[in-house]
């Protein structure tokens, strides 16, 4: 049984760039979360994609957008690079079950992006 | 604004002793908290989970504990062994829709286990 995974795992990009990061849920699992994760922080959450539709949103701005799939695959765009946008960024899946949550969240290895 | 805390950063302990990592949190509303553990250069790993109905959790060594009325969260690790060591995150969950998850983390305890 597979779990989350994430590509690429690590990636170098220039100020102004655009990036795309992939993830793949864990078998079963049908919503979609990202979060960011600065060097020697805890993970901050970006948006959450739950039937191919964004339905929570951090304090990211714009430049982040996000897609999810029918396979509810997911993946994370960011838009004109910034030095600071350089982080670990985390794909959690999770399975929405009726009106409350089941099972936990599980988190991939993450793509660990560098902006020069 | 609302946030999760730790009141300390870094913890030492010996082989076999018994670990505790606090957290506190300030958000009354929340209602679900998780415990993460994350090694160098991997994704966070599901520790052990609690809701607000409950006030203790246990888990294969591990121990969580919630105290609402301090809003005060804490992680027992028993007979702490090297392959504990890591960054310890408490998380609670602000929902703020049916079926939905958005963790706030914390910034982390190190874990450093000595032989």
């Amino acid at each position: 049984d597979a779990g989350v995974t994430q590509s690429p795992t690590h990636l170098i990009k220039t100020r102004g760039q655009q990036v795309t990061l992939r993830c793949s849920p864990k078998s079963g699992h049908d919503t979609v979360s990202w979060y960011q994760q600065a060097l020697g922080q805890g993970p901050q959450f970006i948006f959450q994609y739950y039937e191919e539709e964004e339905r929570q949103r951090g304090n990211f701005p714009d430049r982040f957008s996000g897609h999810q799939f029918p396979n509810y695959s997911s993946e994370l765009n960011v838009n004109a690079l910034l030095l600071g946008d350089s982080a670990l960024y985390l794909c959690a899946s999770s399975l929405v079950s009726g009106s409350t949550n089941t099972g936990e969240l599980f988190f991939g290895e993450g793509s660990r992006l560098t902006v020069l | 604004g609302e946030s999760v805390g730790l009141h300390l950063p870094t913890l030492s302990v010996q082989e076999g002793d018994n670990s505790i990592i606090n957290c506190a949190y300030s958000n009354s509303a929340s209602d679900y908290f998780i415990w993460y553990k994350q090694e160098s250069g991997k994704g966070p790993q599901f520790i052990i989970d609690i809701r607000s109905n409950m006030d203790k959790r246990q888990g294969q060594r591990v121990t969580v504990l919630l105290n609402k009325t301090v809003k005060h969260l804490s992680l027992q690790i028993a007979a702490t062994q090297p392959g504990d060591s890591a960054v310890y995150f408490c998380a609670e969950n602000s929902l703020s829709g049916a079926g939905s998850y958005q963790l706030t983390f914390g910034k982390g305890t190190k874990l450093s286990v000595i032989p």
